[in-house]
């Protein structure tokens, strides 16, 4: 076990569909990012946030927000899904905001549309 | 723009036969690089951050070194149970991730 959370595991969603995934960072850790990984494209950062703000922001489509509640807990939405946003989303946390140091990633949350 | 290259892609190691996987980077202002391990379904695990050319990290069959436009990840003797996919991650403004070497040690 990482430390860090991630909800659902699995999804399963129809095309134009909205869905949360939401990530618990690791105990301490104040940052927060998403990335997604697909079969031909790696791992995409798609956004950062640091103690509830963005910090950073990569390649993530408009259809897709982020946000980091007071807890620290973070939630990535995904809206008017297509077949191309299966992926793996995975969350890492690290305790700075200079990324100088190793994320700690979530076990991620497969996702699948059809 | 800055880009990540790993090779091999995919590396195939008899149990005991030591190799390298290379990481390259036309990447300005960097500031460290990352690698980690990768298995099937999980999230990728940390192994090592090197901040500067010539420094090296270990780590039981593994080895980490950094020049200004490389990383290698040296595996010595390998074990069936360092089959994963390797990633490195040279850090710039934002982590950027190679898509990694799969590796693959039989018996």
């Amino acid at each position: 076990d990482s430390g860090v959370t991630q909800t659902p595991k699995h999804l399963i969603t129809a095309t134009g569909q909205r869905v949360t995934l939401r990530c618990s960072p690791r105990s301490g850790d104040l940052s927060v990012y998403w990335y997604q990984q697909s079969l031909d494209q790696g791992l995409q950062f798609l956004i950062q946030y640091y103690n509830g703000e963005e910090r950073a922001k990569g390649n993530i489509l408009e259809r897709f927000s982020a946000q980091q509640f007071p807890d620290l807990h973070s939630e990535l939405n995904l809206s008017s899904l297509e077949l191309g946003d299966s992926a793996l989303y995975f969350c890492a946390s690290s305790p700075r905001s200079t990324q100088n140091y190793g994320y700690t990633f979530g076990s991620g949350t497969r996702l699948t549309v059809v | 723009e800055d880009q990540v290259t790993q090779s091999p892609e995919a590396l195939r190691l008899q149990e005991g036969e030591s190799s390298s996987l290379n990481c390259s980077y036309t990447v300005s202002g960097l500031r460290g690089l990352f690698w980690y391990r990768q298995d099937p379904g999980k999230g990728p695990e940390f192994l090592f951050t090197l901040y500067s050319a010539g420094e090296e990290k270990e780590k039981e069959r593994l080895k980490a070194t950094l020049t200004k436009k490389e990383s290698f990840l040296h595996i010595t003797a390998p074990k069936p149970e360092d089959s994963a996919t390797y990633l490195c991650a040279p850090l710039l403004n934002k982590l950027t991730f190679g898509t990694g070497t799969q590796l693959k040690v039989e018996l």
